[in-house]
């Protein structure tokens, strides 16, 4: 069965430190692997799908990353508007649900 | 931007009752989702349908859940007697060719 950890459960940064966000993963064969982010109460917002090991992608002051094992969200010089949970998902070879995993709430202080 | 939109935004039903929650996907998208969220935990699947059937569905799935893409832009969620720990968010979702996967902003289902 697909395994998605996430970690840490929840990260406080200061406005700029920059960090990242972790997404563990067990598949058989990885199809994609999604990076979401949730405001309370609403949706989980797109923000990127990655593929295969070695890919990379960014978006304003994120950055994905992809391993054979894991992927890496980073958080370059983060504002408070950055306070979000940030869910990691991935869709098996042979499947087409995605699986999502517990999300890292992360929190920007001013 | 194209955008997934679910209605109603909140529904308070009563224990035993029969609910339908709405979707409109993103119209040239393929697959289509149900998820849901019980406060404070973690997204769950319920069921994927692609070309007008269901392609997988998860354990929480059962006989009292049901999916419809009535007129080719709607796709539904009914749940026919809801309990109460049927409380949650559900979220549709629609997927083009395996790379973009887009959320609605939810449905609240509160059991009373």
């Amino acid at each position: 069965e697909d395994q998605v950890t996430q970690s840490p459960e929840a990260l406080r940064l200061q406005e700029g430190e920059s960090s990242s966000l972790n997404c563990s993963y067990t598949v058989s064969g990885l199809r994609g692997l999604f990076w979401y982010r949730q405001d309370p109460g609403k949706g989980p917002e797109f923000l990127f799908t990655l593929y295969s090991a070695g890919e990379e992608k960014e978006k304003e002051r994120l950055k994905a990353t992809l391993t054979k094992k894991e992927s890496f969200l980073h958080i370059t010089a983060p504002k408070p508007e950055d306070s979000a949970t940030y869910l990691c998902a991935v869709q098996e070879t042979s499947g087409s649900r995605l699986t999502f995993g517990e999300g890292t709430q992360l929190t920007v202080n001013p | 931007e194209p955008e997934v939109t679910q209605t109603p935004s909140h529904q308070v039903t009563q224990m035993g009752q029969e609910v339908i929650l709405r979707c409109v996907p993103i119209s040239n998208h393929l697959y289509f989702y149900w998820y849901r969220q019980i406060l404070g935990q973690k997204v769950e699947f319920l069921v994927s349908f692609y070309n007008n059937e269901i392609s997988e569905k998860s354990e929480i799935f059962d006989d009292q859940f049901s999916v419809e893409r009535p007129d080719g832009s709607n796709f539904t969620l009914k749940i026919r007697s809801t309990k109460l720990e049927d409380s949650a968010m559900y979220f549709c979702a629609s997927l083009d060719t395996y790379t973009e996967a887009f959320f609605g902003q939810g449905t609240r289902l509160t059991v009373v």
